[in-house]
């Protein structure tokens, strides 16, 4: 069945980085997109990127001003989101979730989506 | 920033039809689909509705969805204990360069 099995929580310090993997598995993996999703405690879903995983072109959310890099290795099957310049409020559950088209990120849909990846940002 | 606004709570009893709602602009539910998610607690999203009333497979038909002008609702009958979640609005904002914008989600309570 598709599953998408994410990387274990990460306590890390503010002004570090944060690397999230996201690996897939019962369906062609170069054959759709992979979306990151944030959920801070409290707070709504909040969206940070998509990328094509066939080709590897990428879009992101402004509101992490550049703070945010998702990349794909299509021999391991696995997605990763990279967040750097972390802070406090950086705080959250990060989620994969496949899209379904590979070019209209803005028409597409989150299905299915990881079990979640807490990352915990203290000093 | 443009986001979807919904009611933070809903109840209702069991057998019960219960509908939730969100409110956007122009930018997003105005011009774009809505997708709804059910979060169960302590579990991650999953797809309810897509393309505004769309269900994918394994979706019970007890859950429908509908949008009109720049608002989109989510609709549950026969209500069941299990229906028990917190449910997510989410659309395309065009606005800027453009982004995804969820809902605050409404936690619905089978009473």
């Amino acid at each position: 069945q598709v599953q998408l099995v994410q990387s274990g929580p990460e306590v890390t310090k503010p002004g570090a980085s944060v690397k999230v993997s996201c690996k897939a598995s019962g369906y062609t993996f170069t054959s759709y997109a992979m979306h990151w999703v944030r959920q801070a405690p409290g707070q709504r879903l909040e969206w940070m990127g998509w990328i094509n995983v066939g080709n590897g072109n990428t879009k992101y959310s402004q509101n992490f001003q550049g703070r945010v890099t998702i990349t794909r290795d299509t021999s391991a099957s696995t997605a990763y989101m990279e967040l750097s310049g972390l802070r406090s409020e950086d705080t959250a559950v990060y989620f994969c979730a496949r899209g379904w088209f590979t070019n209209a990120w803005y028409e597409d849909w989150f299905d299915p989506w990881g079990q979640g990846a807490l990352v915990t940002v203290s000093s | 920033q443009s986001v979807l606004t919904q009611a933070p709570s809903a109840s209702g009893t069991p057998g019960q039809r219960v509908t939730i709602s969100c409110s956007g602009s122009s930018s997003n539910i105005g011009s774009n689909t809505v997708n709804w998610y059910q979060q169960l607690p302590g579990t991650a999203p999953k797809l309810l509705i897509y393309s505004n009333n769309q269900r994918p497979s394994g979706v019970p038909d007890r859950f429908s969805g509908s949008k009109s002008g720049t608002s989109a609702s989510l609709a549950i009958s026969g209500l069941q204990s299990e229906d028990e979640a917190d449910y997510y609005c989410a659309a395309w904002d065009d606005s800027l360069n453009g982004l995804w914008v969820f809902g605050g989600g409404t936690k619905l309570t089978v009473l």
